[in-house]
């Protein structure tokens, strides 16, 4: 089944301890990128990426990093959580766009992240 | 500046109405825009894409059209049910990658 898989779907965790959400597609998709969701905000983009070691900020890069190693994963690394980053996270991913394909993004389920 | 606009924010109408859902954006240049759906608590589902040559994409109760000079793009639900009751949201890509700005959605609500 074609998907795109968050770990950990829930996280509570503590000021200035690292952590890292994974994301992995079975799509063969050159495109992937990070959200949140937050009220009011709606969905902001965090880091994108257009393919294996080519990656860029997007709208709230602050606090975050990524790499892309290869072509399925895409992590989302808080070195230094704070609270301000408590929020609803997505990755999703696509082909890039043109020629044959349309661009269209698949997300995952997402994964709550608290920061106390 | 980019931006991307929904409104209502909210809408709320009884079982079997059709209804139109609004998406404006700045900037025409637009490459592609998608409609999703959102249930509380989820990942987001991708309904339609138009691309920027096209006018307008059918799936089945959805039609969602494109009307870039305006800067608008319109999702049509025909014959709604309360199982349509989600949020909604639409992203606009400039460009072949990088950068997809969402709208903040409407939260619509089918009454039985």
């Amino acid at each position: 089944e074609a998907q795109v898989t968050q770990n950990p779907r829930y996280l509570i965790t503590v000021t200035g301890k690292k952590l890292t959400v994974t994301c992995s597609q079975n799509m063969n998709h050159e495109y992937m990128s990070w959200y949140r969701q937050d009220p009011g905000l709606g969905l902001r983009q965090i880091y994108y990426s257009m393919n294996v070691e080519v990656t860029d900020k997007g709208d709230v890069p602050e606090g975050y990093k990524v790499s892309r190693k290869e072509k399925r994963n895409f992590p989302l690394i808080l070195e230094s959580p704070s609270p301000n980053q408590t929020s609803l996270y997505f990755c999703a991913s696509s082909f890039l766009a043109g020629g044959w394909s349309t661009g269209e993004l698949f997300f995952g389920e997402g994964s709550r992240l608290t920061v106390l | 500046k980019q931006e991307v606009t929904q409104i209502p924010a909210a809408l709320s109408v009884p079982e079997g109405e059709n209804l139109v859902l609004n998406c404006s954006f700045t900037d025409s240049a637009i490459y592609n825009l998608q409609w999703f759906r959102q249930d509380p608590g989820k990942g987001l589902t991708s309904l339609l894409l138009i691309q920027s040559s096209q006018r307008e994409q059918t799936s089945g109760r959805l039609n969602a059209s494109l009307d870039k000079s305006s800067g608008r793009s319109t999702l049509y639900i025909a014959a709604s049910q309360p199982g349509d009751s989600a949020t909604y949201l639409c992203a606009v890509r400039w460009g072949q990658g990088g950068k997809l700005i969402f709208g903040q959605g409407t939260e619509l609500s089918v009454k039985p």
